[in-house]
Parts: C-alpha cells; structure tokens; sequence
C-alpha cells in the first residue's frame, strides 16, 4: 500500500528554467509534508516542509505547494541549476515524531 | 563536524553470519530512527527511539535488533543474514517537540549479502 507517490521517476530540465516535481499521497491523516534531496552515496538532506494548515511554503528558489483537497503537492525550483540535480523524495507523516512515509524518488538532471 | 553519522559506510557479508551497524549523533536529538532503502530504492522505517524507549517497530524479522545505548546512539544489529537483507540502511534522528521536528539522516551503510 503505496501511501505516498511520486509517479514521476525522472526528470530533465534546462538549466534557469523551472523544475517541478509532483507528490500525491492517499492518507488524509497526513499533516506534515517534507521534500529532501540526495545525492548518490549520501544521505537524505532535508529540504523545505509544509504543514497542513497551509498551501504554500517558500525559501529561496525553492517552494512547496499543497492542495489538500487534492492530496497534492509540488516541488517547484526557479531558477534551476546544475547543482540541483539529484533525487528528491516526498515524506509525509501524521504527528510529530511518528514515522515517515517517502514516496519513491524523482531524479532530477538539470543541464547546463 | 558530520551531525547522524554511520559506520561502517560499506559492509559486504556471507549469508548466516552476525554483523551490527552503529549510528551516533551529536544533535542533541531524542529520538533516532533506521530506514531500509531497498533495490527499488524505497526508502522504508524500520525502527524508531525516544529516549532509548522503542517507540517505533515495523514489521521487521527478528533477527533485526535495535540496541540504545543512550540517546546519542542506535545500533543495529543482524543476526542470520540473508540475501534479501542487501539494501542501503539509513540512520536518522530528530528532535520531537511539535510538528515541525526534521528528520536528520546519516551517510548511509551499504550491505550485501553473499
């Protein structure tokens, strides 16, 4: 039972332009939205979150969208760049402290 | 300094022998974490500790157990390995205060089982 879904397994985009990267998830006890990023033979770094209570998160070139009604969130990273280029997971969990669920990865490549 | 950090990095093993992967973080967190990232590249909870308390235990094979010395480490240890058990597992930690806490994870340790 695949309760977080990133149907996406890779992605390319040219450097400077938009990325998007889409998650949907089917448990509505989820509260808590994350995205880390991993490169090869790393661990997974944690990059923005969202709680359920809002629909948008941002910092710097990266944000976070969340359409509850949807189930729905995205990755959105403007401008793009070369360093970027990793795979990006989708986590989501109920409450503080509880379990994670990831959703299975989108490799991203951002050419130069 | 490496904040969630694993050793040993690499681990290659016969089927049937014991071997324990050791997980420390100097965060100050209360609660630490294993995740298995499988050949489908899933990444999957396998154990959670807070406060050197179980809190979290999946169905996992007994031969899988977690071990807290105090709260700065987890261990795992693996008795009996099998061919199935080759995967990247992951050690993270956390401080749990409210619904923002982040989860922090370590380098990964890469087992295989022959």
């Amino acid at each position: 039972d695949q309760q977080v879904k990133q149907n996406s397994p890779s992605l390319s985009v040219q450097e400077g332009r938009i990325s998007i990267l889409n998650c949907d998830y089917t448990n509505s006890m989820f509260d808590y939205f994350l995205w880390y990023k991993k490169y090869p033979a790393e661990g997974p770094t944690f990059l923005i979150s969202i709680s359920s209570i809002k629909d948008k998160n941002e910092d710097g070139r990266f944000t976070v969208f969340l359409n509850k009604s949807a189930k729905h969130l995205s990755l959105h990273i403007v401008p793009s760049q070369p360093g970027d280029s990793a795979v990006y997971f989708c986590a989501a969990r109920r409450t503080s402290g509880s379990r994670l669920t990831f959703g299975e990865g989108t490799q991203l490549t951002v050419n130069p | 300094d490496t904040a969630v950090s694993q050793t040993p990095k690499y681990l290659v093993t016969q089927m049937g022998n014991d071997k324990s992967i050791k997980c420390e973080q100097n965060l100050g967190h209360d609660t630490m974490y294993w995740y298995k990232q499988d050949s489908k590249k899933f990444l999957k909870i396998m154990f959670s500790y807070n406060n050197k308390e179980l809190i979290i235990n999946e169905t996992v094979p007994n031969r899988f157990s977690p071990k807290s010395p105090d709260k700065a480490h987890l261990n795992l240890h693996i008795n009996s390995l099998e061919l199935g058990d080759s995967a990247v597992y992951f050690c993270a930690s956390s401080q749990v205060r409210d619904i923002t806490d982040t989860q922090y994870f370590g380098p990964g340790t890469r087992l295989t089982v022959l």
